[in-house]
């Protein structure tokens, strides 16, 4: 069954602590991308990558982390430095580089205590 | 860089009726607008969308059209049911066109 798998679902972390969230997808995507969703603010981008081993920062990068050591693999750290982790976030993947359909991973709901 | 904004950020209708959900976008090289449903407790799904070569693009009851002198695009549903019930979010291609920026969103109600 092809599709983005975003994991855990639920994580509850007390200040201080960082967390990593993974996503992993099977469809061949060169393309993959974290989305932070907060209610009434629509999806804000956190950071994306085009290619393995590259990626580059979206516009509320600061206090978060990712890695592109595979294709199919884009896990995002969010840091004791970001002031506000509390969030749903969304993993997503497109087929090429250019801007085009995303296909969303189930989401990643972080409380941070 | 690229903002789009969306209105409204609530729309109530009854059943049968149609909605119309508005962005504008600040990037006249933006060349891509696309158009997601997000259902309660689901992920984002793409609806419908359009490119810059074309004006107006219709998939049954849902409809998108673009304006780029005005840098304005909206979705059209006709024939509302419940189920259309969720929030739509607008998004417009950013950075080169390899990335997208959403509008905040728009919570559609569909009473029966």
């Amino acid at each position: 069954d092809g599709g983005i798998t975003q994991s855990p679902k639920y994580l509850f972390r007390k200040e201080g602590q960082n967390v990593t969230l993974s996503c992993e997808q099977n469809l061949n995507h060169d393309a993959m991308y974290w989305y932070r969703q907060d209610p009434g603010q629509g999806l804000r981008l956190i950071y994306y990558s085009q290619i393995v081993n590259d990626f580059q920062k979206g516009d509320i990068a600061e206090g978060y982390s990712v890695s592109r050591e595979k294709k199919e693999s884009f896990p995002l750290t969010v840091t004791s430095a970001q002031k506000n982790p509390t969030a749903f976030y969304l993993c997503a993947s497109s087929l090429a580089r250019e801007a085009g359909e995303l296909f969303f991973g189930e989401g990643s709901r972080l409380t941070v205590l | 860089g690229e903002n789009v904004e969306q209105h409204p950020s609530t729309l109530s209708v009854q059943e049968g009726d149609s909605a119309v959900i508005k962005c504008t976008y600040s990037d006249s090289a933006s060349n891509y607008f696309p158009w997601y449903k997000q259902e309660l407790g689901k992920r984002p799904q793409l609806i419908i969308d359009i490119r810059s070569n074309v004006g107006e693009k219709k998939d049954q009851r849902i409809a998108v059209t673009l304006n780029k002198t005005a840098k304005h695009f909206s979705l059209h549903i006709t024939e509302t049911q419940p189920e259309d019930s969720a929030v739509y979010f607008c998004a417009a291609s950013s950075r080169g066109y390899s990335t997208l920026t959403f509008g905040k969103g728009t919570m559609l109600l569909v009473s029966p």
